[in-house]
């Protein structure tokens, strides 16, 4: 069962929108795509999940590919306080909460 | 939105000692609690799930008789270190199921910081 594919790092300027990539060719059908952020020495934060449809809350948007083997995350507006770890996590149905590596984003003045 | 309270959020004990670390649901009644141990640089690891009135499930590799955990309530979770010793300290997270229709979301607590001398 191969978890999901996330680039290490990335860099983003203030104010622009961040653009986050995952890679999850393996997804099953009953499994959703979540995503959460965890800001250095903190617990983590849940952002946003979906199965196959996009899916806009005030945190941020999910575009999943209409063959959902990839989605991306997108924060609108990147703001200094949104540099954190963001984990892509595919699951199914009540399955337990692994986390990988995720991706290092910096957000920059 | 739910809360998740941990306490404490750091500890600092000496080797040979148990720790209990109390993870709380605040206005909601959580069944189904997990614990998650973080090294530094790393990604969390899931260790346990913690249920509501019965024994704790352990993830391959983690001694149940070194991390006792107990779920006596449905707002309730303790994870103990039992005769910690230094490569015991990591930084311990919980958690708890709060997704409405039927999502699996999971809300955090902030961490508890184990330092063991």
């Amino acid at each position: 069962d191969a978890k999901t594919t996330q680039p290490p790092s990335m860099d983003c300027a203030e104010g622009r929108a961040a653009n986050l990539p995952c890679n999850h060719s393996t997804i099953s059908g009953n499994e959703y795509v979540y995503w959460y952020r965890q800001i250095h020495s903190q617990g983590p934060q849940y952002i946003i999940h979906g199965l196959k449809n996009n899916e806009t809350n005030e945190m941020a948007s999910l575009i999943i590919t209409e063959d959902r083997k990839s989605s991306t995350l997108i924060l609108p507006h990147a703001t200094l306080r949104d540099t954190a770890v963001y984990y892509c996590i595919k699951l199914g149905g009540w399955g337990k909460l692994q986390f990988g590596a995720g991706t290092q984003v910096v957000v920059t003045p | 939105g739910a809360v998740v309270s941990q306490h404490p959020s750091w500890v600092i004990c000496k080797s040979g000692t148990s720790v209990k670390i109390e993870c709380r649901s605040l206005d909601f009644q959580a069944t189904t609690m997990f614990w998650y141990r973080q090294f530094p640089k790393q990604s969390l690891m899931l260790m346990a799930t913690s249920n509501e009135g019965s024994k704790a499930t352990y993830e391959q590799g983690v001694e149940k008789d070194k991390f006792l955990i107990n779920h006596a309530s449905l707002t309730l979770s303790t994870l103990t270190v039992t005769s910690a010793h230094p490569e015991d300290s990591s930084f311990y997270i919980c958690s708890a199921r709060t997704g409405s229709s039927g999502a699996n979301v999971l809300t955090f607590g902030a961490g508890s910081r184990l330092t063991v001398l």
